[in-house]
């Protein structure tokens, strides 16, 4: 079936460094694609989300990049801070939202 | 800020037994979901509920998981028997159900130990 995969399982940056964090995924009829940040021992939290009609999208801090032709997906994340550190997931979805499927996550961790 | 609330937060059961958990979406959305998540995985869904209809329960083990939002608030959802593998973290999400690009919110989650 369709899936959602993360290069990398594990990214260690420095305090201040900018993270890369990327995504692959197979459906080429995803239209949506959100980016979570999950704490240990807690439930995932938004971060920002894009549309298939944009390549770019950014927020405080973080950018995701879309490019459709080789379905990659990668969040941005400037001047990372230990705060930061946490599993990063990638989900997509058809029709706007509804059902996602979730990859199985990069570990981000800040080294001071 | 408005949040999903979850309970318990940790439950230890043994196999055969019956567990519940709890969930309280955030106030006036009408998508609930419910998702299983393995450790060191990406969360899977396990039901989608509209109001009080279930949406999308095509991945819920039916012969022993169910799941119920009567009032199309809160929901519950039920295990019996646990098993060994039932063991994971159970998030519960919610949505205002409406429009594209509908942001899932999720909460804490309910870490479950089955022995």
């Amino acid at each position: 079936g369709e899936s959602v995969g993360l290069h990398l399982p594990t990214l260690s940056v420095q305090e201040g460094d900018n993270s890369i964090i990327n995504c692959a995924y197979s459906n080429s009829a995803s239209d949506y694609f959100i980016w979570y940040k999950q704490e240990s021992g807690k439930g995932p939290q938004f971060i920002i989300d894009i549309r298939s009609n944009m390549d770019k999208r950014q927020g405080q801090r973080v950018t995701v990049l879309l490019n459709k032709t080789v379905k990659h997906l990668s969040l941005q994340i400037a001047a990372t801070q230990p705060g930061d550190s946490a599993v990063y997931f990638c989900a997509e979805s058809t029709g706007g939202g509804n059902k996602l499927t979730f990859g199985t996550g990069t570990q981000l961790k800040v080294e001071l | 800020e408005a949040e999903v609330a979850q309970s318990p937060r940790y439950k230890i059961t043994e196999k055969s037994q019956a567990v519940a958990f709890w969930c309280d979406p955030i106030s006036g959305h009408a998508t609930l979901y419910w998702y299983r998540q393995i450790l060191g995985q990406g969360p899977e869904l396990l039901v989608q509920f509209q109001d009080e209809s279930v949406v999308d329960d095509s991945q819920l083990p039916k012969d022993r998981f169910s799941a119920e939002r009567l009032k199309g608030v809160d929901s519950t959802l039920k295990i019996q028997p646990a098993e060994l593998g039932d063991s994971a973290m159970y998030l519960c999400a919610s949505s205002s159900g409406q429009g594209w690009a509908d942001t899932q919110y999720f909460g804490p989650g309910t870490r479950l130990t089955v022995l």
